[in-house]
């Protein structure tokens, strides 16, 4: 892969819990972007940093937060998660006018 | 608004005979358009990208793609499929990356 790591890689918790993923880089690439992964859907971004500290919605941003306070992190939160966020979670990273590349993955349940 | 259809959830060819994933795109000027494949279990690998220049792209594992801007497609062609080349195959446009729902492909011995 190129150089991202998700943490965990896979999680199962229980409706109302907060939950956080990590993606970190060593590409110090300067874009990562947050997707969610859900049969007949395709890949759905959720949030995405342009920067440290920069960071906008996506598609499908209700219910998530995200923060970069390093070039190398940036971290999804489910403040309290309910049962609609099961899925698997992707990160992604890409220079400027680049493809993005992607993490191997986290497969979220709740229950 | 921005839009990116496969139309074909799911195609099953024979292992030696060509293929081709259609991708059509709903989109205000000529975009960026990408292909990725994706194994069971695992993230996904770019195949190809379209940025601009030649319409005709070659990507790795022996696939390339046709940007036809009269069509709005971005179709992903193989000359012989292989075993190995079953996965999941997606469709993307864009700088904002808006994802097909994706192909399944089945490999027939």
């Amino acid at each position: 892969d190129a150089g991202i790591t998700q943490s965990p890689r896979h999680k199962v918790t229980e409706t109302g819990t907060p939950v956080t993923l990590r993606c970190h880089q060593t590409e110090n690439h300067r874009y990562m972007y947050w997707y969610r992964q859900d049969p007949g859907h395709g890949l759905r971004l959720i949030h995405y940093s342009y920067g440290v500290k920069d960071t906008d919605k996506g598609e499908v941003s209700d219910g998530y937060s995200v923060s970069r306070s390093k070039t190398e992190d940036f971290l999804l939160t489910l403040e309290s998660a309910t049962s609609s966020q099961t899925s698997v979670y992707f990160c992604a990273i890409s220079g400027p006018q680049q493809p993005q590349h992607f993490g191997d993955g986290t497969r979220l349940s709740i229950l | 608004a921005q839009s990116v259809t496969q139309p074909d959830i799911h195609i099953t060819v024979s292992e030696g005979a060509s293929l081709e994933l259609r991708c059509n795109y709903s989109y205000g000027a000529t975009p960026y358009l990408f292909w990725y494949v994706q194994s069971p279990g695992q993230g996904l690998q770019l195949l190809l990208k379209y940025f601009s220049g030649d319409t005709l792209v070659q990507g790795i594992k022996g696939f390339e793609a046709e940007f036809k801007r009269s069509q709005s497609s971005f179709n992903l062609r193989k000359p012989s499929v292989h075993w190995s080349d079953a996965a999941e195959y997606f469709c993307a446009v864009g700088r904002d990356m808006r994802f097909g729902a994706g192909t399944r492909l089945t490999v027939k011995p």
